[in-house]
């Protein structure tokens, strides 16, 4: 089945405690990217990457990182998380950047 | 920067009725791609409906149309018939056509109540 995956689907953890969430995308997409939704606000793209070794800044990137060193993986980190960090948390994938993005399941991350 | 703008915070319906979320967007690009996604109470993200710019034509699926009003800079989308299983957060949103970024801009979101 095709499919973006998010693990873990939920998290509560302690500030300056660094994490990783995860995603994998098993459809072979080249264009993988992170949103955060938050109240109010709807959905804000935090990184994103057009192929491997190819990621860019979204509008919210402060306080996270991302790798893609292999097509099908794209995850977020929180090297030292606050909770202004709290929030759902989306992984998407298009085949290519001008395709729909599909999302991921979300990953509901507290911090406190 | 381009903006969405979905001035319904909530919107209710009665089953088997109709009804049509509102969706307005800011952008000074000519190619560009809307669209509407779903978000129901599992959080899950669905893809409702997309709408290429270049497309006079407004697009369908199913018992979802919407109204694409270029030059108004809107786009509405309208559920038929509407079920319980449509309750859910709608957004719109805007990704440009070009560039070197193609994420999604989206409004804040509609709530659609289906009442019984």
């Amino acid at each position: 089945e095709a499919q973006v995956t998010q693990n873990p689907r939920y998290l509560i953890t302690v500030t300056g405690k660094k994490l990783t969430v995860t995603c994998s995308q098993n459809m072979n997409h080249e264009y993988m990217s992170w949103y955060r939704q938050d109240p109010g606000l709807g959905l804000r793209q935090i990184y994103y990457s057009m192929n491997v070794e190819v990621t860019d800044k979204g509008d919210v990137p402060e306080g996270y990182k991302v790798s893609r060193k292999e097509k099908r993986n794209f995850p977020l980190i929180l090297e030292s998380p606050s909770p202004n960090q709290t929030s759902l948390y989306f992984c998407a994938s298009s085949l290519h950047a001008l395709y729909e993005q599909y999302f991921g399941p979300g990953t509901r991350l507290t911090v406190t | 920067a381009q903006t969405v703008t979905q001035s319904q915070p909530e919107m209710s319906v009665q089953e088997a009725e109709t009804v049509t979320l509102s969706c307005t967007y800011d952008t000074s690009e000519s190619d560009y791609y809307l669209f509407w996604y779903k978000q129901p109470p599992s959080r899950q993200m669905i893809l409702v409906i997309r709408q290429e710019a270049y497309k006079q034509q407004n697009a369908t699926e199913n018992r979802f149309s919407v109204n694409f009003q270029k030059a108004a800079k809107s786009f509405s989308l309208k559920i038929s018939d509407s079920q319980l299983g449509d309750a859910a957060m709608y957004f719109c949103a805007y990704r440009s056509g070009g560039g070197s970024n193609y994420k999604l801009t989206f409004g804040k979101g509609t709530l659609l109540t289906v009442n019984p």
